[in-house]
C-alpha cells in the first residue's frame, strides 16, 4: 500500500535555486495539502487543492507555487529558495465524501535545507 | 483567527505512568477536534477525534473529551508504554470556511522503561 508518497525525501539547495517537491497519492482522494513543519511551530498550511485543476492559498503561501494537473499528484515549487524555507514539508490527502472530517493521510515528509 | 495551544514538551514519563497533554483552542463556530501522532521518521497519523461538545474520542488506550465550556481537548492515557514515545499534535477543523486543519505546535513524549 503506497498511500501518500513524497519525492525527494531529502534535498540541499543553495539560496536562489529552484526545485519541485512531488506528492503522489493512490487513494483517489479529492483534497490534497502541503504543510511545513518547523520546531516549536507545529504544521502550517502552505497551499491546498480541493480537486484536479484547483489550488488555494493557506497560511504561509509566499515563496511557493503549486499545481494539481492530475488528481493523484500535487506539486510544490520553490522558484527562488531562501534560508527561511529550510523546513520539513509534508503532503497530505483527504478522502472524498469525508473531506469535512479532518482525517488526513500524510506522507513521510521531505527535509529541505537551503544554504 | 483559529489557533491551537499545547503544553510545551518534552514530557518524560516512566513506563506505566499516567499521561496528560493539555490542549486548548480558539475558533469561531463549532470546530471538530483531533489528536494526531507522529512517530520518529514518519508522517502524522490520526489518533482520535471528536466532532461535538462532550464527545469523547478514544483509540489505543488514549482518550480526549471535547469541552466547549473550557475550549479544551486534553489527551490522556492511563498507562503509557515505551512504544508511545512520539510527538502528539492537537488540531481543529473549523465548521465552515477553509477545509484544512489548524495544528498546535506539538508535544514530544518520551517514555522510559
Amino acid at each position: 500500500n503506497a498511500g501518500v508518497t513524497q519525492t525527494p525525501k531529502f534535498r540541499v539547495l543553495k539560496t536562489g535555486q529552484s526545485m519541485t517537491l512531488l506528492c503522489a497519492q493512490d487513494m483517489n482522494h479529492e483534497y490534497m495539502y502541503w504543510y511545513r513543519q518547523d520546531p516549536g511551530m507545529g504544521l502550517r498550511l502552505i497551499h491546498y487543492s480541493v480537486g484536479e485543476g484547483t489550488t488555494a492559498k493557506g497560511e504561509v503561501p509566499d515563496g511557493y507555487n503549486v499545481s494539481r494537473l492530475k488528481k493523484q499528484n500535487f506539486l510544490l515549487g520553490l522558484e527562488s529558495a531562501a534560508p527561511s524555507q529550510t523546513s520539513v514539508y509534508f503532503c497530505a490527502s483527504s478522502p472524498p465524501g469525508t473531506r469535512n472530517t479532518g482525517e488526513l493521510f500524510f506522507g513521510e515528509g521531505s527535509r529541505l535545507t537551503v544554504l | 483567527g483559529d489557533s491551537v495551544t499545547q503544553m510545551e514538551g518534552p514530557v518524560t514519563l516512566s513506563e506505566e505512568a499516567f499521561l496528560t497533554i493539555n490542549c486548548t483552542y480558539t475558533a469561531t463556530g463549532y470546530p471538530s477536534l483531533f489528536w494526531y501522532v507522529q512517530y520518529p521518521g514518519e508522517g502524522l497519523q490520526l489518533l482520535l477525534k471528536a466532532t461535538k461538545a462532550d464527545d469523547k474520542g478514544s483509540n489505543k488506550g488514549f482518550e480526549a473529551t471535547y469541552r466547549k465550556e473550557t475550549t479544551s481537548f486534553h489527551l490522556e492515557k492511563g498507562s503509557v508504554q515505551v512504544s508511545d514515545s512520539a510527538v502528539y499534535f492537537c488540531a481543529l477543523l473549523r465548521g465552515t470556511g477553509r477545509r484544512a486543519l489548524t495544528f498546535g505546535s506539538g508535544t514530544r513524549l518520551q517514555v522510559q522503561p
